[in-house]
């Protein structure tokens, strides 16, 4: 079976950094290139952040705008985890954060196919 | 960025019904369009790509059409374990990729 499980998730006050862990096991996680989406009370779901296969330097991330400049994507293939820093946390960061794992189709990512139950982020003062 | 969008806002279906639910794209994404699941507090569970694939497992009471703008989620025969909200999201232009707000299939 596969098990994605988030970690991390805290109250914080605007302007706070926290750091969320994916922790990965039931794949081959360093094959997978890996996402954020997050979900805030009583909207729907937001990609936030992209991660490519490698853990090292050469890496392809990519943020949604709102983020760029305040979140980084890092992952550890020997510890199958992937982690979101996220620094100068505003209000409108308050939700619940996924991780998810990518379909590659033909080299495509084409959904996102196993995910986690998510940890709750609040920012508030 | 494409945008996603997603009708109705809430479906009202009874056990046994069928449900047809919409997706339009702000541009053309050709098949390049996913379908979730997603109940409160649990995960979101992928069940089609290619805009009309099923993933292994899903039952085939689930169907996706469509292409371009226009795709259609179809449930047919609605079983208790089928209600929940149900996002499209495409992945042909990225980033990002973008999700609608989501259809929400409740009793009726």
């Amino acid at each position: 079976d596969v098990h994605l499980v988030e970690s991390g998730g805290d109250l914080v006050q605007p302007g706070g950094s926290l750091r969320l862990s994916c922790a990965v096991s039931g794949i081959t996680f360093s094959t997978y290139e890996m996402m954020w989406v997050r979900q805030a009370p009583g909207k729907g779901l937001e990609w936030i952040s992209f991660i490519s296969y490698s853990d090292r330097s050469d890496s392809t991330v990519y943020y949604r705008d709102s983020v760029q400049g305040r979140f980084t994507i890092s992952r550890d293939n020997a510890k199958n985890s992937l982690y979101l820093q996220m620094d100068s946390l505003t209000v409108e960061d308050t939700g619940i954060y996924y991780c998810a794992s990518t379909l590659t189709i033909f080299g495509v990512v084409s959904g996102f196919d196993h995910w986690g139950q998510g940890t709750r982020v609040t920012v508030s003062s | 960025e494409v945008i996603m969008a997603q009708s109705p806002v809430t479906l009202s279906v009874s056990p046994g019904e069928s449900a047809t639910l919409s997706c339009r794209a702000s541009q053309n994404i050709g098949y390049g369009l996913a379908w979730y699941q997603h109940k409160p507090g649990q995960a979101p569970r992928l069940l089609i790509y290619g805009a009309s694939t099923r993933i292994t497992g899903v039952p085939d009471r689930f169907s996706g059409s469509g292409s371009g703008t226009e795709f259609t989620l179809t449930i047919s025969s609605l079983q208790s374990e089928d209600f929940g909200i149900y996002y499209c999201q495409q992945y042909f232009d990225w980033p990002p990729w973008t999700f609608g707000l989501g259809t929400t299939v409740e009793v009726k």
